[in-house]
């Protein structure tokens, strides 16, 4: 399976800024996703990074607050603007690395709290 | 639209104890379902997988079948041991993947 990265692992931020945070594949992937899991919570997710054109998003998210970028196949960030304490949250990217196939794979996850 | 039920915890089992964790579905098409798990501090490891119904996925002892009939994919383990505690999550996907609550699983010596 594809093996994943995130940047930062965790941050620690003001209420009012943003972050953006970096997902990084070691090899081309057919999909790419953006997560999100909210302390003891599930995992919802955001939006699917789509290559070269604007994201797909889920219903409650929308791309002022989240924008993303998925610049070519191995590479994507999401921003998270104008935070608040309710950001507070994992934030993991995930892909689907062969054609023809739905099992996901997860980045390590981007531990953020916002004070 | 797609969703899946899971039983929620959390479990609290002895060493060597039998381990069921429920999860049912709800889905328009034919998705594949997994069990990911999530140990202390770490992210989401892919456990197992079932793409078609009457499939079983297996890993690390733990099995859980494919069942149309009864949509569901529940979560087996016959002797769980306390390196097994973590958060347990069933999935099912036909493309972006969808996430039941999540079990925490605690084994105790």
């Amino acid at each position: 399976s594809a093996v994943i990265s995130q940047k930062p692992s965790r941050d620690i931020c003001q209420r009012g800024t943003s972050l953006t945070i970096q997902c990084q594949v070691d090899s081309q992937v057919t999909m790419m996703f953006w997560y999100r899991q909210q302390p003891g919570q599930s995992l919802t997710l955001i939006a699917t990074a789509n290559q070269g054109s604007e994201a797909t998003y889920e219903s409650g998210f929308v791309i002022d607050k989240f924008p993303i970028s998925r610049p070519n196949l191995t590479f994507s960030t999401l921003t998270v603007s104008n935070m608040s304490p309710e950001d507070s949250s994992i934030y993991l990217c995930s892909v689907v690395d062969a054609p023809g196939t739905d099992t996901q794979y997860f980045g390590p996850g981007t531990r953020l709290t916002v004070l | 639209g797609n969703s899946v039920t899971q039983m929620e915890g959390p479990v609290t089992l002895s060493e060597e104890a039998f381990l069921t964790i429920n999860c049912t579905y709800t889905a328009t098409g034919y998705p594949s379902l997994f069990w990911y798990v999530q140990y202390p501090g770490e992210g989401l490891q892919l456990l197992l997988k079932a793409t078609k119904a009457d499939d079983k996925g297996s890993n690390k002892g733990f099995e859980a079948t494919y069942r149309k009939e009864t949509t569901s994919f529940h979560l087996e383990k016959g002797s769980v041991q306390v390196s097994d505690s973590a958060v347990y999550f069933c999935a099912l996907s036909e493309r972006e993947a969808r996430f039941g609550a999540g079990t925490r699983l605690t084994v105790k010596p």
